[in-house]
């Protein structure tokens, strides 16, 4: 059984400081990883993807990834109390393009930003 | 920028009946997904669909399922005998092929909460 594992928090950050989210996955051969943000009661929302070793980083959204670690990770600078919702870890599987690919999500962070 | 919509955002339904939940993919894409999240629960992945043929999956997808592309813009999941195990966000999400730098990302509509009672 593949695994994509999150501290579920809940994780309390005041406002300006910097936010810090953590995923492992069990899936050697899995390339592909994302970040997604949910809103209580709302869908899942893209906010970062990353596919190499290294730092990405997308506005005040930084994604690390480590495939010798099996570890991959979410920085969020300034947070801003919009900020606070469950973020979503989710790993890709399959071979894309034939379109077999799956998303395997864990379970969130809950994310807390304190005014 | 263009979204995933899904209609209805809620249905309420009695045990044993079949529902029909529809989505249209954003216009481009090409890959379209079934995923549901029951409350409290982590999101699962249910079907995937590329070229008018089920390309992969889950357990929880059995024969009570279908999915269809019945014209060029609508997406359709069906639960022929709904059970009360049912109820959930059912998430629509569609991909484009692959484009260098955002090769894999999947978008996902605002869900339809399935109520079976």
């Amino acid at each position: 059984q593949k695994e994509v594992e999150q501290n579920s928090g809940p994780l309390s950050v005041p406002e300006g400081a910097i936010a810090s989210l953590n995923c492992t996955y069990s899936d050697r051969v899995s390339q592909s990883f994302f970040w997604y943000r949910q809103y209580s009661g709302k869908s899942p929302e893209l906010i970062m993807s990353i596919y190499s070793n290294g730092d990405k980083e997308d506005g005040r959204f930084t994604a690390q990834l480590n495939k010798a670690s099996q570890y991959v990770s979410l920085l969020i600078r300034d947070s801003q109390p919009s900020d606070s919702a469950t973020y979503l870890c989710a790993v890709n599987e399959g071979i894309s393009n034939f379109g077999n690919e799956k998303l395997t999500f864990g379970t969130g962070t809950r994310l807390t930003i304190i005014p | 920028e263009p979204e995933v919509t899904q209609t209805p955002s809620h249905q309420v339904t009695q045990m044993g009946q079949e529902v029909i939940l529809r989505c249209v993919p954003i216009s481009n894409h090409l890959y379209f997904y079934w995923y549901r999240q029951i409350l409290g629960q982590k999101v699962e992945f249910l079907v995937s669909f590329y070229n008018n043929e089920i390309s992969e999956k889950s357990e929880i997808f059995d024969d009570q399922f279908s999915v269809e592309r019945p014209d060029g813009s609508n997406f359709t999941l069906k639960i022929r005998s709904t059970k009360l195990e049912d109820s959930a966000m059912y998430f629509c999400a569609s991909r484009l092929r692959w484009t260098s730098g955002r090769a894999y990302e999947q978008y996902f509509g605002p869900g339809t909460r399935l109520t079976v009672t």
